[in-house]
């Protein structure tokens, strides 16, 4: 299986900052097909995931632009600019390269 | 608008079975595969089965293979994950999602249901 590993668990950010969260695979993400199944989920209290980035820097429909992605191969990275309240919440990275898909343990975003 | 509606989740004890169900609309079913992932309490996301529009394709995480059975009935819009021999492990809250990928074998969530939350206790 493909393990995804997070860092840092957990960030403490004053609002209006800027974090970034890390996400690496034990293995290539690449896709025989070229693509790369790399994808960001925030977690709000109480509330299912909501998908933020697909296929490493593809922001979902109606995600703010302060949100995004890069990477390739086994290392990613979500950027989070001008943090808002709304922001808050446990992030998550997830592999759908190949199965079984597979999550990060997930990156708590606290503020300072 | 996308919806996803889980139910069936409640409190079993450990060996015994239980079936979820999740009922779609906003969308054609029967043109997309669908998953379904578990949170334990306090934990992260663990993708548990998938499968193809026409049932064509079924994959399962090893934890849950040969006790689980995901299946689907488009003429219902529902899919459904039956659960057998079920463990204290296997409490956890249960989404479905909908995959998203043109491609079977690659995947990412969109839509998220509330989930229904399962309890395997004695």
């Amino acid at each position: 299986d493909v393990v995804m590993t997070q860092t840092p668990v957990s960030l403490s950010v004053s609002l209006g900052g800027q974090v970034s969260i890390s996400c690496r695979s034990s293995q290539s993400l690449v896709h025989n097909n070229g693509n790369t199944y790399l994808s960001w989920y925030l977690q709000k209290p109480g509330q299912s995931p909501q998908l933020l980035i697909y296929k490493v820097s593809n922001r979902f429909s109606g995600i703010s632009d302060r949100f995004s992605g890069s990477g390739s191969g086994t290392d990613f990275t979500l950027k989070i600019s001008r943090v808002e309240p709304d922001d808050l919440g446990v992030y998550y990275c997830g592999q759908g390269t190949q199965y079984p898909n597979t999550f990060g343990a997930g990156t708590k975003l606290e503020l300072k | 608008e996308v919806q996803l509606v889980e139910s069936g989740g409640g409190l079993v004890q450990p060996g015994r079975s239980l079936k979820l169900s999740c009922v779609a609309s906003g969308f054609t079913f029967s043109n997309y595969g669908m998953n379904w992932i578990r949170q334990a309490p306090g934990k992260g996301l663990e993708w548990v089965a998938y499968i193809s529009s026409g049932s064509s394709y079924i994959y399962y995480a090893e934890t849950v293979k040969g006790r689980f059975t995901i299946s689907r009935d488009n003429a219902k819009n529902t899919l459904y994950l039956q659960m057998t021999s079920l463990r204290s492990e296997d409490t956890a809250l249960y989404y479905c999602a909908r995959h998203e990928a043109i491609t079977t074998t690659a995947n990412w969530f969109a839509y998220w249901g509330q989930g229904t939350l399962v309890t395997v206790s004695s």
